[in-house]
């Protein structure tokens, strides 16, 4: 049973285009939805997060957008850069703080960005 | 040094034999992880800890074991190794739920 749904697998964009990856949960008691970024040999780091209260949050390049009625929320890297090839994850956790807060992650997406 | 580190970080072993993999953390973070990445699955949840006296099955528990024994130490045993297990492990840790940081993986060959 996978809890949260991510697409597609892999993604290759030109440089300068716009990357979108998709995710779908169940719970609906998710409420903080973060995206991982991974590079080949190291663990994946925080790349930016949003929680349900808003359906929209951008850092830079990187803009979540997030749809609560349809449990979906995806990811947009604009400009997309070479530097940005990576494998990238959206995950789901319940109440932080509560007895309960554990991250489950999607499938994960490789992204290649064409020079 | 790393926040959260690994040991080993490659390991090749035998059907059957017991393995352990250890997770240390500087952090100070009361909550650890342990995740399997594998191709096409992406990070699946085996155990969590929320501190020492509190351990949790994750999503694919069976044919694994934890131990928290301190609150920077989190270590994940595989009894009987079998080849399906063959993945890139990693620990992980928070502080109360928060931005879960990893450690760089172990890979873990089963042959």
């Amino acid at each position: 049973q996978q809890q949260v749904k991510q697409s597609p697998q892999s993604l290759i964009v030109q440089k300068g285009g716009i990357s979108i990856i998709n995710c779908a949960y169940e719970n609906t008691a998710f409420d903080y939805f973060p995206w991982y970024q991974q590079f080949p040999g190291k663990g994946p780091a925080l790349l930016i997060a949003i929680r349900p209260d808003v359906s929209e949050k951008k850092e830079g390049r990187f803009t979540i957008s997030f749809n609560k009625s349809a449990k979906q929320f995806s990811l947009h890297i604009m400009d997309s850069q070479p530097g940005d090839s990576a494998t990238y994850f959206c995950a789901a956790s319940t109440p932080l703080g509560g007895n309960t807060g554990k991250l489950i992650f999607g499938q994960g997406t490789t992204l290649q960005v064409k020079p | 040094d790393a926040d959260v580190t690994q040991t080993p970080r490659n390991r090749i072993t035998k059907t059957g034999k017991r393995i352990m993999l250890e997770c240390s953390q500087t952090k100070g973070h009361d909550r650890m992880y342990w995740y399997r990445q594998d191709p096409g699955l992406g990070l699946r949840l085996i155990y969590y800890s929320f501190d020492v006296k509190d351990i949790n099955k994750g999503e694919i528990s069976d044919g694994y074991s934890v131990s928290r024994q301190a609150q920077a130490k989190f270590s994940l045993s595989l009894e009987s190794a079998i080849p399906n297990q063959t993945a890139l492990y990693f620990c992980a840790t928070s502080l109360s739920g928060g931005e879960a940081f990893f450690g760089q993986g172990t890979r873990l060959t089963v042959v």
